[in-house]
């Protein structure tokens, strides 16, 4: 079976350009998050689905990201206008209906602002 | 609140020697704790976890961990490090076992000498 699939794996990009991270999630897991990490800041949760919809949106740092999971198998987290400061790794994952503790994660997406 | 402490940000073993990664948590009510390992450019994957059975748990890869409420500890050891155990390692807890409620340490990152 296939793990939490995240596009791109690398993105470089300029200041104030959109970006666009892609997952998809494991099949027939209901819980989607969205973690981002450097190294001054460690592993952050940004958001997380249930269902598709979002319960928890707190994590997000500003009104400059935004992040959908338009069906059971598809979420973006969007980024305008980007700033260096938003340089990270940006993690999904993803976990089972009845919660075991385990998060599935992707290889995450390496995002360089210049 | 909930929260964890890893002892160590860099960790250095000889191969066949002792691993051991310190992991303190603070939480209100009897946690659930996580150990999640991070390979160099892949996403977190669960080593092992503590859901209130047994107090020694064990996991993938040889490792184990214990439980002791009285010192509100949780650490990872390995009796005889491998090469290929070099990586990053994070201690989680969670108050209710949810992953809504993942708390990460700063993790450990673990180097094994030839």
């Amino acid at each position: 079976d296939a793990g939490v699939i995240q596009s791109p794996r690398h993105e470089v990009t300029e200041m104030g350009q959109e970006v666009t991270l892609r997952c998809k999630p494991i099949s027939g897991h209901d819980y989607l998050f969205w973690y981002r990490q450097t190294m001054m800041r460690g592993l952050e949760l940004l958001i997380y689905f249930n269902n598709n919809v979002p319960i928890d949106d707190s994590g997000m740092p500003e009104d400059r990201f935004s992040a959908k999971m338009p069906n059971a198998s598809f979420s973006t987290l969007k980024i305008q206008p980007s700033e260096p400061r938003d340089s990270a790794v940006y993690f999904c994952a993803s976990s089972l209906p009845r919660y075991t503790g385990e998060l599935f994660f992707g290889e995450g997406s390496r995002l360089t602002v210049l | 609140a909930q929260s964890v402490t890893q002892l160590g940000s860099h960790v250095s073993v000889s191969e066949g020697a002792l691993v051991l990664l310190r992991c303190n948590y603070s939480s209100s009510v009897p946690p659930y704790l996580f150990w999640y390992v991070q390979y160099p450019n892949q996403g977190l994957q669960l080593l092992l976890k503590y859901t209130s059975a047994a107090t020694l748990v064990k996991g993938i890869n040889g490792f184990e961990a214990e439980f002791k409420k009285s010192e509100t500890s949780f650490h990872l050891t390995k009796p005889s490090a491998h090469m290929s155990d070099a990586a990053e390692y994070f201690c989680a807890v969670s108050r209710s076992g949810s992953a809504r409620q993942l708390t990460f340490g700063s993790g450990t990152q673990l180097t094994v000498l030839p």
